[in-house]
Formats: C-alpha cells, structure tokens, sequence
C-alpha cells in the first residue's frame, strides 16, 4: 500500500507570499494519478490540480502543481487572504481502484 | 451545473444501520464513478468506497471490512451508501464526489454520529 505523506504539517505565511507544500509516496507512482485539494473549514473539499500539474476549472493560475515519481509539490505564487485553508493530496490506485489522501497540510496566516 | 447533495445524516447507535442517500444532477450519471469519502471529526480525509460508471464495479476500503455496501440508482440518479454494524469510529461527514481517478465535484457532507 502506497503511503503519501505530507510537509509541513503547517505553515505559516503573509498574504503575498510564495507556498510550497510537499507530498511524498512511499514509492514512485504515475503523475497522472496524482491530485491536489483544498478544504476551508465547514466545506468540502475543492479539486485544485489533477495528473500533477493540471489547474482544475476555475482555478486561479497562480497555483500550480508540479513533480513526479515520488516527490510533488503545490505552489502558490502568491498567497490571496482566501488561499489560507488545509491542503491535501490524493493518489489514485487501478488495481484494485482505491484512493489515498495524504494527511493535510494546514496553511495558516503568519 | 453539477450538484451533488447528501442525504442521510443521523445518530445511530453502535451496531446500528443507516443508508445515505447522494441525489445527483447536471452531468450524465451514466457516464462517471462515484465515490464516498469521509471525514472524521477534525481529522483528515478518507476514502471509503466507489462504484463504476456503469455500476458493475464497486470497491472499498480495506479497513471497512465487508460492513458497506456502494450502489446507485439510474433511474433516480442517486448514489447510496448502506452502513451496517457501525461504530464509534464510523462517526464523520460522508461526501459523495464525482470522478474516476479524481474528484472534481463534491457534495456539501452529511454528518454521521455513531454513539451510544
């Protein structure tokens, strides 16, 4: 079983900054499987970046995801008020299909 | 535009039942997988079972072991998820998301409190 771990746990950044949150596998996995969320408190989850490096719909450019094999990262160029959320990657496995989350990283206002 | 909404939410005693209800609408339901995802209170996100598109393939957690059942109905373009022998740690928001190897639309959540 693939195991995704996220870093930092937290991170503490002023709006204008530059964040760059980690996600490591446990081994190395297909880009394409490989997704990026954020979650504001009391709502669900919202699809920020898909196969690595794709910007959902309506995503603001200044995320962006990059990586492979096992090492990825979400970068936001330039922190907005509203970007200050917990941030979570996924892997989806074919064989069997199963879905795995890393654990969160939480972006928080410094 | 896709919605998705949950139904379901309850308290449920330990060893209990409960049957959530996901009523789906702006895209082709035939068309995507389905899943349900949960969140337990404060922690982090957990996926807990899916079923294929043309509903002949369904898939679960390991840790659920057998006590959920996935489904979906076409004719009402609903997904369900019927939770048996619950237990404390069951107790989350369930959402039903949208997607094969993603999740591109979620639901709002509903909440199940497993307790006695």
């Amino acid at each position: 079983e693939i195991v995704l771990t996220q870093s930092p746990g937290t991170l503490s950044l002023s709006p204008g900054e530059r964040a760059t949150l980690s996600c490591r596998a446990s081994q190395s996995v297909s880009s394409i499987y490989l997704a990026w969320y954020q979650q504001k408190p009391g709502q669900a989850p919202r699809l920020l970046i898909y196969e690595a490096s794709s910007r959902a719909t309506g995503i603001p450019d200044r995320f962006s995801g990059s990586g492979s094999g096992t090492d990825f990262t979400l970068t936001i160029s330039r922190l907005e008020p509203e970007d200050f959320a917990v941030y979570y990657c996924q892997l989806y496995g074919s064989s069997p299909p199963r879905y795995t989350f890393g654990q969160g990283t939480k972006l928080e206002i410094k | 535009e896709v919605q998705l909404v949950e139904s379901g939410e309850g308290l449920v005693q330990p060893g209990g039942s409960l049957r959530l209800s996901c009523a789906a609408s702006g895209f082709t339901f035939t068309n995507y997988a389905m899943s349900w995802v949960r969140q337990a209170p404060g922690k982090g996100l957990e996926w807990v079972s899916a079923i294929s598109g043309s509903g002949g393939g369904t898939h679960y957690a390991e840790s659920l072991k057998g006590r959920f059942t996935i489904s979906r109905d076409y004719s009402k373009n609903t997904l369900y998820l019927q939770m048996n022998s619950l237990r404390a740690e069951d107790t989350a928001i369930y959402y039903c998301a949208k997607g094969g190897s993603y999740f591109d639309n979620w639901g709002p959540g509903t909440l199940v409190t497993v307790s006695s």
